[in-house]
C-alpha cells in the first residue's frame, strides 16, 4: 500500500513553478523516492527519483529533507501540458504501490 | 526515444472468454510488469517478472491471471474466464534493473472491456 501523502489537488499558473508536496514518514534508509506523473488516462510516465541527495534532470527537481521524511518536485516552469496527476512513490524497486497523487491543473 | 507498445489498445470481450493482453517491453530490458487501473481508481500493481518467472505479484494476481514471455520480444497477460469486474486499463511496464535507482517505463496501456 502506499506509504505517501501527497494534497489531493494544486493549481499552478502557466509559467510559474509548481512545487508538489509529499510526506513519506515511514520511509525505510535504502527505499528511493520516485515521481510518475499520469495525463488523462495515459500510461504513468517517470519523472525524476532519488534516494537522500537532491536531484535534477530535464524535466524536474526532487528537493528529499535531510531526514528523508518529506519531499517537493519542483516543475521550474509549469506549461499546460504538465496538467496531470502527480504520483509521489517510495520502494525499493519498481513494484510500484500508486496511492491517489496530486491532480495539478496549470492554469493559462 | 525507445518506448514499451501495448496491443490491443481497446479490447472488448464477453464475460467468461479468455483474453490475451500483450506487450513488447524495451529491448535491452530485464524486468516486466503489468499494473492495472480501474475507471477513476489507482493504479494497481499486479505483478513482475525476471528470467521467465514471476518475482512478485499481488493479492490481486490470482489463479485466473497468469504471465508469459513467449518469446524474445512479447510479454503477455493472460486472463482467464473474464469477469466484469476485470473492466479497467493494463499498463504492461519495464525496466532495466529492479532495484530502486533505476525507473520504469510504461505503455500506453489496453483498455479492456467485459460484457
Amino acid at each position: 500500500d502506499a506509504k505517501t501523502t501527497q494534497p489531493p489537488s494544486m493549481d499552478c499558473a502557466e509559467g510559474r513553478a509548481a512545487n508538489l508536496p509529499c510526506n513519506h514518514s515511514t520511509i525505510s534508509g535504502n527505499e528511493y523516492v520516485y515521481w510518475y506523473r499520469q495525463i488523462h488516462s495515459q500510461g504513468p510516465q517517470y519523472i525524476i527519483h532519488g534516494l537522500k541527495n537532491n536531484e535534477t534532470n530535464e524535466m524536474a527537481s526532487l528537493i528529499i529533507t535531510e531526514d528523508r521524511k518529506s519531499s517537493t518536485l519542483i516543475l521550474p516552469h509549469a506549461t499546460l501540458r504538465d496538467t496531470a496527476v502527480y504520483y509521489c512513490i517510495v520502494s525499493l524497486s519498481n513494484n510500484l504501490f500508486f496511492g491517489t497523487g496530486t491532480r495539478l491543473t496549470v492554469i493559462p | 526515444e525507445p518506448e514499451v507498445t501495448q496491443t490491443p489498445s481497446h479490447q472488448v470481450t464477453q464475460m467468461g472468454q479468455e483474453v490475451i493482453l500483450r506487450c513488447v517491453p524495451i529491448s535491452n530490458h530485464l524486468y516486466f510488469y503489468w499494473y492495472r487501473q480501474i475507471l477513476g481508481q489507482k493504479v494497481e500493481f499486479l505483478v513482475s517478472f525476471y528470467n521467465n518467472e514471476i518475482s512478485e505479484k499481488s493479492e490481486i494476481f490470482d489463479d485466473q491471471f497468469s504471465v508469459e514471455r513467449p518469446d524474445g520480444s512479447n510479454f503477455t497477460l493472460k486472463i482467464r474466464s473474464t469477469k466484469l469486474e476485470d473492466s479497467a486499463m493494463y499498463f504492461c511496464a519495464s525496466s532495466e534493473w529492479d532495484v530502486g535507482d533505476t525507473e520504469a517505463f510504461f505503455g500506453q496501456g489496453t483498455r479492456l472491456t467485459v460484457v
